[in-house]
């Protein structure tokens, strides 16, 4: 157990529709990470958030966003969703004290099906 | 533009013998690698990383890897696999600037008893 939950376990929708994936960090981790690992991508970096501030940006849609709360959890909007989206969305935490590249704890992941 | 390369999409070895997986990257700078690997239905748990210094990290479960900066490798290795490492390894590289990581696309362990 990385200490790391994610909520909920699995999600099945429509196309069209909007989801929202819920993250909490280990305990005093500052940093969280979301990724999405899918047959045809891979797992790829979306993006990063240190203490309620954006860091980093990797490949995720505008369809997509996320925000980290004053308590440190963490969500991940996804909207108008095609049947690409469906995947395994990962959350992940670190301290941040090494810039955002310390170890990460990953979450269980939520498996989202766009149908 | 960043990489990972992992060329080897599927190994399968025998109980107890050794392992070698590949990793390749494309980086500028000198990067912050990581090996991690992934259970089936499970997260990804972080094996060993290397940022710096002795360029040869030892790892848990027995696990190493060595940097080659000549041959922008960061290969994995154990020297007698047990069945319980049959799992997906994902090579990663942490790009200093902008706080991003880039993932290999994952070489799956078969053991065979």
């Amino acid at each position: 157990d990385s200490g790391v939950t994610q909520t909920p376990k699995h999600l099945i929708t429509a196309t069209g529709q909007r989801v929202t994936l819920r993250c909490s960090p280990r305990s005093g981790d500052l940093s969280v990470y979301w990724y999405q690992q899918s047959l045809d991508q891979g797992l790829q970096f979306l993006i990063h958030y240190y203490n309620g501030e954006e860091r980093a940006k990797g490949n995720i849609l505008e369809r997509f966003s996320a925000q980290q709360f004053p308590d440190l959890h963490s969500e991940l909007n996804l909207s108008s969703l095609e049947l690409g989206d469906s995947a395994l969305y990962f959350c992940a935490s670190s301290t941040g004290l090494a810039g955002g590249l310390d170890t990460q704890y990953f979450g269980p992941g939520t498996r989202l099906t766009v149908l | 533009a960043q990489s990972v390369t992992q060329p080897d999409i599927h190994i399968t070895v025998s109980e107890g013998a050794s392992l070698e997986l590949r990793c390749n990257y494309s980086y500028g700078a000198t990067p912050y690698l990581f090996w991690y690997v992934q259970s089936p239905g499970q997260g990804l748990q972080l094996l060993l990383k290397y940022f710096s210094g002795d360029t040869l990290v030892q790892g848990i479960k027995g696990f190493e890897a060595e940097f080659k900066r000549s041959q922008s490798s960061f290969n994995l290795r154990k020297p007698s696999v047990h069945w319980s490492d049959a799992a997906e390894y994902f090579c990663a590289v942490g790009v200093r600037l902008g706080n991003q990581f880039y993932f290999g696309t994952g070489t799956s362990l078969t053991v065979i008893p």
